[in-house]
């Protein structure tokens, strides 16, 4: 059964710092990978999503790479603002459309 | 705008109240899915639907009903609600194909006392 594990569960930082979080899958078989945002109150906005063939994607200050032998997944965050603070969950799809998530990684970034 | 849109946002109610939580999409869809959501759990699905009159169980079905006469929407139902479906919901929607978006409504928190 496929499991998604996320480092670290929390992390606080100072506004302007470089920061990777970490996402783990155990089965490579996956079609794609999902970087999602979560605020408190609000839904799961996605950030970026790597399909299988693919090693990264790119969104402004956002990087997501996907090594699927390996089971990992890395999101960098540039240049960190107090306004990426947020909940950060990754998500492998299996088959249509279903997803497996992680627990997530708490991040706060400090003015 | 694109959007998927949940009601109601909040809801507390008691123990064996039937209740629905409405889910409804503006994309043409065809995947939808609900989720719940708990401390230390993360997110697990409930029920997904590929299409109309078309609906699967997922990880966590128990306790749940689904059903989808229309492409837009995917009510879920609780017959008889316990304590233990206190949680955060989610509602998704998707293409069918692979590798697209999945889209999130902005969830119900359910209380069940």
């Amino acid at each position: 059964k496929q499991e998604v594990t996320q480092i670290p569960a929390a992390l606080s930082v100072p506004e302007g710092e470089n920061l990777v979080l970490n996402c783990s899958f155990t089965d490579s078989a996956i079609y794609n990978l999902q970087w999602f945002r979560q605020d408190p109150g609000k839904g799961l906005t996605s950030l970026l999503l790597i399909q299988s063939s693919q090693r990264e994607q790119t969104s402004g200050r956002l990087n997501a790479s996907l090594d699927k032998s390996s089971g990992r997944s890395t999101l960098y965050i540039a240049a960190s603002q107090p306004g990426d603070s947020a909940t950060y969950l990754c998500a492998v799809q299996l088959s249509d459309q279903n997803f497996v998530f992680g627990p997530g990684t708490r991040l706060s970034v400090l003015p | 705008e694109a959007q998927v849109t949940q009601n109601p946002r909040y809801l507390i109610t008691v123990t064996g109240k039937k209740l629905t939580v409405t889910c409804s999409q503006n994309m043409n869809h065809e995947y939808m899915s609900w989720y719940r959501q708990d401390p230390g759990l993360g997110l697990r699905q409930i029920y997904y639907s590929m299409n109309v009159e078309v609906t699967d169980k997922g990880d966590v079905p128990e306790g749940y009903k689904v059903s989808r006469k229309e492409k837009r929407n995917f009510p879920l139902i609780l017959e008889s609600p316990s304590p233990n479906q206190t949680s955060l919901y989610f509602c998704a929607s998707g293409r069918r194909t692979m590798n697209t978006e999945a889209f999130f409504g902005q969830g119900t928190r359910l209380t069940v006392v």
